[in-house]
């Protein structure tokens, strides 16, 4: 177990509709980073949160947008959903930004559009 | 930017062979990690081994182990003695140190390789 919480672990909803994706890092980690597996792109980096601030941000859609709460929880929120985002969201968590400060993943949301 | 290449979409070994998986990567910077991550059909994923740029000696944990070339830009995870629990889609990932191009922190994929074990 990584101590990653991610919830729903799947979510089945229409195109056009708006979902949220809850993760809650480790207890102690103050960053959070979205990740996107899908089939054909692989795993893609979406966005990272450090204490509540974004700190980078990678392939993501202007759809879709995210935030990290006070008490580290993070939600990434998909609007306007297309089927092609269809894939498995992961959340992970490390203590620092630093590169030597590990990521633990949770087990995933599997978001299916149909 | 950083890229990483799995050349081998998948494999195969017999159980309590020995397999090597192989990973290449591209970055003009001197100080980094790479990571090898195991993810089984529950979907978890899972850090096997990582290593430091700086570091010569190749890390080794349990029956994992890498051989790092960094003039090459070679990092492959060699699974000795194969269980049928290794069998697993196996991805390398690198990390910079610093914050280029607001990558600070985050982990670059490779596509993956997908490893089976017969018994």
């Amino acid at each position: 177990d990584s101590g990653v919480t991610q919830t729903p672990k799947h979510l089945i909803t229409a195109t056009g509709q708006r979902v949220t994706l809850r993760c809650s890092p480790r207890s102690g980690d103050l960053s959070v980073y979205w990740y996107q597996q899908s089939l054909d792109q692989g795993l893609q980096f979406l966005i990272q949160y450090y204490n509540g601030e974004e700190r980078a941000k990678g392939n993501i859609l202007e759809r879709f947008s995210a935030q990290q709460f006070p008490d580290l929880h993070s939600e990434l929120n998909l609007s306007s959903l297309e089927l092609g985002d269809s894939a498995l969201y992961f959340c992970a968590s490390s203590l620092r930004t630093a590169y030597n400060s590990p990521l633990h993943f949770g087990n995933g949301t599997r978001l299916t559009v149909t | 930017a950083q890229t990483v290449t799995q050349s081998q979409p998948e494999m195969s070994v017999q159980e309590a062979e020995t397999v090597t998986l192989s990973c290449t990567y591209d970055t003009s910077e001197s100080d980094y990690y790479l990571f090898w991550y195991k993810q089984p059909p529950s979907r978890q994923m899972i850090l096997v081994i990582r290593q430091e740029a700086y570091k010569q000696q190749n890390a080794t944990e349990n029956r994992f182990s890498v051989n790092f070339q960094k003039a090459a830009k070679s990092f492959s995870l060699k699974i000795s003695d194969s269980q049928l629990g290794d069998a697993a889609m196996y991805f390398c990932a690198y990390r910079s140190a610093g914050n280029y191009g607001g990558s600070q922190g985050n982990l670059i994929f490779g596509k993956g390789t997908k490893l089976s074990v017969k018994p």
